[in-house]
Order: structure tokens, then C-alpha cells, then sequence
């Protein structure tokens, strides 16, 4: 079944420990991407990759590091979480570069709570 | 990427036809218009994309004037299950994909 895969889907954890949630696409697809979504701010782009060792900010980059060094995988790692940083976040994966010109998949979300 | 405007919310009945429209005015000549469709707590799940004139699949479709301006969502016999969040995107490229604040659909009996 094609799907965007994350984990954890849950994650609650305190100010300043690490962590990354993966994120897994089978679909082959060139462009991957996190997003964050907050109450009344719809969604947010954290970071984006167009292709295997190619990522670039988004909307919302501060606190937060990518890395493509395959193409099925794009985990969000957060060096140091603080508590703004508690969100919903999903990724999503498109076949197109751009990731406009064709749909994005997403992602079930990973809800984080940092205390 | 085009800076788009869609109503905060709108309500509709079962079995009526609902259209959404996203306005667009400084879209660019490469944009293309899609739109996605969120349910509390999951993952936007994308509807249709067009690029001019009206686009039709199984779910939707998608009304673009000549002047590409403006865009309309039509979700014809509308049911309880798409009440929703619709979210309206224009551009062409990767950079700052901006999905906005959307449109919450309810639906009522």
C-alpha cells in the first residue's frame, strides 16, 4: 500500500532532550516535507527536500533540522525542544519536485507535547 | 507563491451543492490552483488540481475564470462526511508551500 509512514505518533517529552520523528514514504517520490499545524494557524512549512541531499527552509525552520540521505526517508530532528514547539506534525511526500505540481501524500501526524 | 483569501467558514445541508471560492489576484502565469481537503487530526488529503478553465474528477470540481483571479470548489450533494477544513494553494514551485488558515465546511442534516 502506498503511504507516508511517521513515528512516533504520540510523544511527549521535556525542554531540551532530543529528539527526531522519522518519517518513511514507498512511493518513490522526489519531494518530502514537515509541516506543523497550530490552532488557528493552519499549516506551517518546516522544511522541504526536492531530492536526495537537497533540503531547504520553509515557513518555520527555527529549531528544528532536516536530513534526506535517502530517498524514502526524511526525519524532523529537534536538537533542543521547548515547549512552542508542542504542535501537530506531519509530513508529506509528492512525486513532483516542486511539490505543487502534483498532489502531496501525507503523513497520520505526530502529536508532540514538550513540558 | 500567491497570496490566497477563502472565507473563514461556511454552512450548507446535506444533499445541497457547496462552492468554495479562493480568491488569487496576483497568481502567475506557471501557478497551478489545488485544493485539499482536512478532517480533525489527520493529514490534508488532496481533491483536485486545475490550471485554467474547469476541471472535473470523482469528488470535485474546479471552476477557473479566464483571468485565473479566482477559483470555486464545487462539491456537488454535499453529505455529513465533508464537513471539513478545505484549504486552496496556488504556486509553481517548492519554495514556502503556504496553506493558510482554509475554509471550515459544516454540514448539517
Amino acid at each position: 500500500e502506498a503511504q507516508v509512514t511517521q513515528n512516533p505518533r504520540y510523544l511527549i517529552t521535556v525542554t531540551g532532550k532530543k529528539l527526531t520523528v522519522t518519517c518513511s514514504q514507498n512511493m518513490n517520490h522526489e519531494y518530502m516535507s514537515w509541516y506543523r499545524q497550530d490552532p488557528g494557524l493552519g499549516l506551517r512549512q518546516i522544511y522541504y527536500s526536492m531530492n536526495v541531499e537537497v533540503t531547504d527552509k520553509g515557513d518555520v525552520p527555527e529549531g528544528y533540522k532536516v536530513s534526506r540521505k535517502e530517498k524514502r526517508n526524511f526525519p524532523l530532528i529537534l536538537e533542543s525542544p521547548s515547549p512552542n514547539q508542542t504542535s501537530l506534525y506531519f509530513c508529506a511526500s509528492s512525486l513532483d519536485p516542486s511539490g505543487i505540481r502534483n498532489e502531496q501524500f501525507f503523513g497520520p501526524g505526530t502529536r508532540l507535547t514538550v513540558l | 507563491l500567491a497570496k490566497t483569501t477563502q472565507p473563514i467558514s461556511m454552512d450548507s445541508y446535506e444533499g445541497q451543492e457547496v462552492n468554495i471560492t479562493c480568491s488569487h489576484n496576483n497568481i502567475a502565469t506557471n501557478d497551478y490552483i489545488t485544493w485539499y481537503q482536512q478532517f480533525p487530526s489527520q493529514g490534508p488529503r488532496f481533491i483536485i488540481q486545475g490550471y485554467k478553465t474547469k476541471v472535473t474528477n470523482e469528488v470535485a470540481s474546479l471552476f477557473i475564470p479566464a483571468d485565473r483571479k479566482s477559483s470555486t470548489l464545487s462539491l456537488p450533494r454535499v453529505s455529513l462526511s465533508d464537513t471539513a477544513v478545505y484549504y486552496c494553494l496556488v504556486g509553481s514551485s517548492a519554495s514556502k508551500i503556504i496553506f493558510g488558515s482554509g475554509t471550515r465546511l459544516s454540514i448539517r442534516p
